[in-house]
């Protein structure tokens, strides 16, 4: 079974841009959540989706957005670009059952750097 | 809000050594507790976890326990292996939410042969 994909895996974008990240999650997965990662803050949630509606929602400025396609895949979107806003995306996925205490499954990320 | 301390780092030990890396918890009700690792350059992997008190998980020889009493869930491995080098991070879910982490810092562990 295929892992948490995630593309690109490196990007350079300079302050004022726009970034879209991707992820597909693992077959039968219907939650896509999506972490930020930096030496500073740690690992900080952004939002989940799940059957294409944001369920669950981070401490995050409007400019950090997400979708999620009816394939379960998700891409998350950040607007105009601040030099903080570089860092490790990750994405993880899960069965999404609210009952669910199980694990989050991972991808490696898309390092995001902001110059 | 829900919050989760843990042990400082870095942390190197010989092989073979025992480890102990601390996490205690602030939460609402009765969360769901896990210690994920991060291998350099991969994403995070979950490496054990309890839903509730006095449960204990383990996985690869690594053990914690659900202390509600002391709000803690340290991480113990009697025996480190060279690969168990990586990064450790406790984390916890709300009552009922599996999809929405509050991580700790994270601890770097480095094994020496």
């Amino acid at each position: 079974k295929a892992g948490v994909t995630q593309t690109p895996r490196y990007l350079i974008k300079t302050r004022g841009q726009q970034v879209t990240l991707s992820c597909s999650p693992i077959s039968g997965h219907r939650s896509v959540s999506w972490y930020q990662q930096t030496p500073g803050q740690g690992l900080q949630f952004l939002f989940e989706y799940f059957s294409e509606t944001q369920r669950n929602k981070g401490n995050f400025p409007g400019r950090f957005s997400g979708r999620q396609f009816s394939n379960s895949r998700s891409e998350m979107n950040v607007s105009t670009l601040e030099l903080g806003d570089s860092a490790l995306y990750l994405c993880a996925s899960s069965l999404g059952a609210r009952t669910n205490t199980g694990e989050l499954f991972f991808g490696e990320g898309s390092r995001l750097t902001v110059l | 809000g829900d919050s989760v301390t843990q042990m400082e780092g870095p942390v190197t030990l010989s092989e073979e050594a025992f480890l102990t890396i601390n996490c205690t918890y602030t939460a609402t009700g009765y969360p769901s507790l896990f210690w994920y690792v991060q291998y350099p350059g991969e994403g995070l992997q979950l490496l054990l976890k309890a839903t509730k008190a006095d449960d204990k998980g383990s996985n690869k020889g690594f053990e914690a326990t659900y202390r509600k009493e002391t709000t803690s869930f340290h991480l113990e491995k009697g025996s480190v292996q060279v690969s168990d080098s990586a990064v450790y991070f406790c984390a916890l879910s709300p009552s009922g939410s599996a999809r929405q982490l509050t991580f700790g810092s994270g601890t770097q562990l480095t094994v020496l042969p």
